[in-house]
């Protein structure tokens, strides 16, 4: 069974830090997706990683994927307060099976 | 495209009464997942059907649940009869050609009481 960890799984972080949000699976993936979510909202898709040491940038945030590791990050520079929300990593097996696992989340909340 | 509709948005009921969610994809999708999240489980797949056909519903948590795909714009998620422990948000996720995202609906906020 695919198993999708990610740590932490709650970060209060002041305005203008940086973080990483790590992401591991536990089976041979080479697809991994980040959503964001925000309260009592849908899940937005932020990145789509598929291979090996895909890096992907959108604004304050970058993504990338370590397949031989089995670790993703997603790694906020500069936080603003609207970075505020959950973030979801997600791995499917590929190959046709599109069955998509979830990770925990990590809920983030940015501090003024 | 208006992406996902789900519908209901919200759903409040009395236990034992039956419950139908309902879900139109992304115009072109050939997947169609069914996802349910809980704060004690956080986001679970409980079924996904590819050009209309179920293809794993392994996470379908008993026989009191059932979906269906009967054409490519339209799928339902029936819970029958309901119970309090089923109270959660109901998402339908769409995706087109492989190697892309899924497209989350808004969600449907199932209580049962």
């Amino acid at each position: 069974e695919l198993k999708v960890e990610q740590n932490p799984l709650f970060l209060s972080m002041q305005e203008g830090k940086n973080y990483t949000i790590y992401c591991n699976y536990s089976t041979t993936s080479d697809r991994l997706y980040w959503y964001r979510q925000d309260p009592g909202k849908s899940l937005e898709s932020l990145f789509v990683l598929l291979s090996n040491g895909a890096v992907k940038q959108e604004g304050r945030l970058m993504a990338s994927l370590d397949t031989k590791a089995r670790l993703s990050t997603l790694h906020i520079t500069a936080a603003v307060h609207d970075l505020s929300a959950t973030y979801f990593c997600a791995v499917d097996k590929g190959f046709g099976n599109e069955k998509l696992t979830f990770g925990t989340g990590t809920r983030l909340t940015i501090i003024p | 495209d208006a992406g996902v509709i789900q519908s209901p948005r919200h759903e409040v009921t009395e236990m034992g009464q039956e419950v139908t969610l309902r879900c139109k994809p992304i115009s072109g999708h050939d997947y169609l997942f069914w996802y349910r999240q809980t704060m004690m489980r956080g986001l679970e797949l409980l079924i996904y059907f590819n050009n209309n056909v179920p293809i794993d519903d392994s996470g379908m948590p008993e026989d009191r649940f059932s979906a269906k795909m009967p054409n490519a714009s339209f799928s339902t998620l029936k819970i029958q009869p309901s119970e309090p422990r089923d109270s959660a948000v109901y998402f339908c996720a769409s995706e087109g050609a492989q190697n892309t995202e899924a497209f989350f609906g808004q969600g449907t906020r199932l209580t049962v009481v």
